[in-house]
């Protein structure tokens, strides 16, 4: 069974600092996504990962994928207080078509 | 672009009451997919269908029921609330590509308390 564990699971940060964001799993997966989750809002999809030593970045935010260790990162660059929010990984294997979650990591940036 | 829309948004039920949680989606997705989410556990899959006139479960599926009526529409029954089906539920849908799926859009979310 396929199981994703994300840590931390929750993250408090001072403004202008780096952080890491893990997401490892169970077995082999296909694809790694990352989404954003504001309190009370729906889930935004951030990055899509197809494959091993994938790396994307949007902004303070870059994500990268070894499909070998089976650990993505998400990994934020001198963060500011518009990033607080909840970030999950979720991962999907070929023929399965559906997506398992992660718990979550909960990030607080401070001013 | 509406993208997925879920209906209602805020439900509250007795225990022992029916609901059925509405979904649709206008990107011509081919997969649909009804998560909930509980503090501390993520995103948990009760049900998905990976395309018209297919459903499955996912990892937790008793207590519920789907029914994907089209491409565009996949609800989830409660037959017989329980206090543990309080929850926020999520729809998706994605598109597939071979043997993958794109990433999934999410509804807004139904908040659901079952009393």
């Amino acid at each position: 069974e396929l199981k994703v564990e994300q840590n931390p699971l929750f993250l408090s940060m001072q403004e202008g600092k780096n952080y890491t964001i893990y997401c490892n799993y169970s077995t082999t997966s296909d694809r790694l996504y990352w989404y954003r989750q504001d309190p009370g809002k729906s889930l935004e999809s951030l990055f899509v990962l197809l494959s091993n030593g994938a790396v994307k970045q949007e902004g303070r935010l870059m994500a990268s994928l070894d499909t070998k260790a089976r650990l993505s990162t998400l990994h934020i660059t001198a963060a500011v207080h518009d990033l607080s929010a909840t970030y999950f990984c979720a991962v999907h294997t070929s023929g399965t078509y559906k997506y398992i979650f992660g718990t979550g990591t909960r990030l607080k940036v401070l001013a | 672009n509406a993208g997925v829309t879920q209906t209602p948004k805020f439900q509250v039920l007795k225990t022992g009451q029916s609901m059925t949680l509405q979904c649709a989606q206008d990107m011509n997705h081919n997969s649909m997919y009804w998560y909930r989410q509980d503090p501390g556990m993520g995103l948990r899959l009760i049900y998905y269908s990976a395309s018209e006139g297919t459903t499955d479960k996912g990892e937790v599926p008793n207590g519920y029921n789907v029914s994907r009526l089209n491409k565009r529409e996949f609800s989830l029954r409660l037959e017989s609330a329980a206090p543990s089906q309080t929850s926020v539920y999520f729809c998706a849908s994605s598109e597939r590509e071979g043997y993958l799926n794109t990433e999934a859009f999410f509804g807004q979310g139904t908040r659901l308390t079952v009393v």
